[in-house]
């Protein structure tokens, strides 16, 4: 079974621009996780999707958004890009709801540059 | 609001020793605990997990100890190998459903660093 996958694996954008990061989970996952991860802050929960309805929320501002597709692909966006937006962004998919005793496995992330 | 902490940043444990990587917590509504494991360029992978109910789970070389009264959990590695050199980070949740701790919180992570 194929793993957590997303893309781009890397990325580079300007301040101001804004950048879409895509996540298809393991098959048959229902559940999909966000997580920022800066080298001071470890990971920091964004937001979790389940039947494409944001079930719950990190304390992000609201330039950071999501989506979570009928075939539980996901996609996050960040609008108008700041420098501090520069970090590792991880997917985690599990079986059901993000509860704590469905293991959520993790994709490989998108490293994003903002310069 | 950092409700899961690691307090050491990085671990240098040679070859064959124990390695105890450490975890506090601060919310009394988590009642399940995770360890992961992070290699670099890969994401996290689960490690070992243990629910309130017990003080104690062992998996092979690694067992996860947990101290209610203290907020406080371990992970003990024995022996040590050099390949488990990686960030390891605590999680922890709420299992009620329905609940807003329905979601993992993480520490900040240990580098553990296992050297010959």
């Amino acid at each position: 079974k194929a793993g957590v996958t997303q893309t781009p694996r890397y990325l580079i954008k300007t301040r101001g621009q804004q950048v879409t990061l895509s996540c298809s989970p393991i098959s048959g996952h229902r559940s999909v996780s966000w997580y920022q991860q800066t080298p001071g802050q470890g990971l920091q929960f964004l937001f979790e999707y389940f039947s494409e309805t944001q079930r719950n929320k990190g304390n992000f501002p609201g330039r950071f958004s999501g989506r979570q597709f009928s075939n539980s692909r996901s996609e996050m966006n960040v609008s108008t890009l700041e420098l501090g937006d520069s970090a590792l962004y991880l997917c985690a998919s599990s079986p059901q709801r993000g509860f704590a005793t469905d293991t959520q496995y993790f994709g490989p992330g998108t490293r994003l540059t903002v310069l | 609001d950092q409700q899961v902490k690691q307090n050491s940043p990085s671990l240098s444990v040679q070859e064959g020793r124990i390695s105890i990587l450490n975890c506090d917590y601060t919310n009394s509504m988590f009642d399940y605990f995770l360890w992961y494991k992070k290699y670099p360029a890969e994401g996290p992978t689960f490690l070992i997990s243990i629910s309130s109910i017990k003080d104690k789970n062992e998996d092979g070389r690694f067992t996860v100890f947990l101290n209610k009264s203290a907020k406080h959990l371990s992970l003990h590695i024995v022996p040590s190998q050099p390949g488990d050199s990686a960030v390891y980070f605590c999680a922890a949740s709420a299992q009620a459903r329905g609940s807003t701790l329905g979601r993992l919180y993480f520490g900040r992570g240990t580098q553990l660093t296992v050297w010959p």
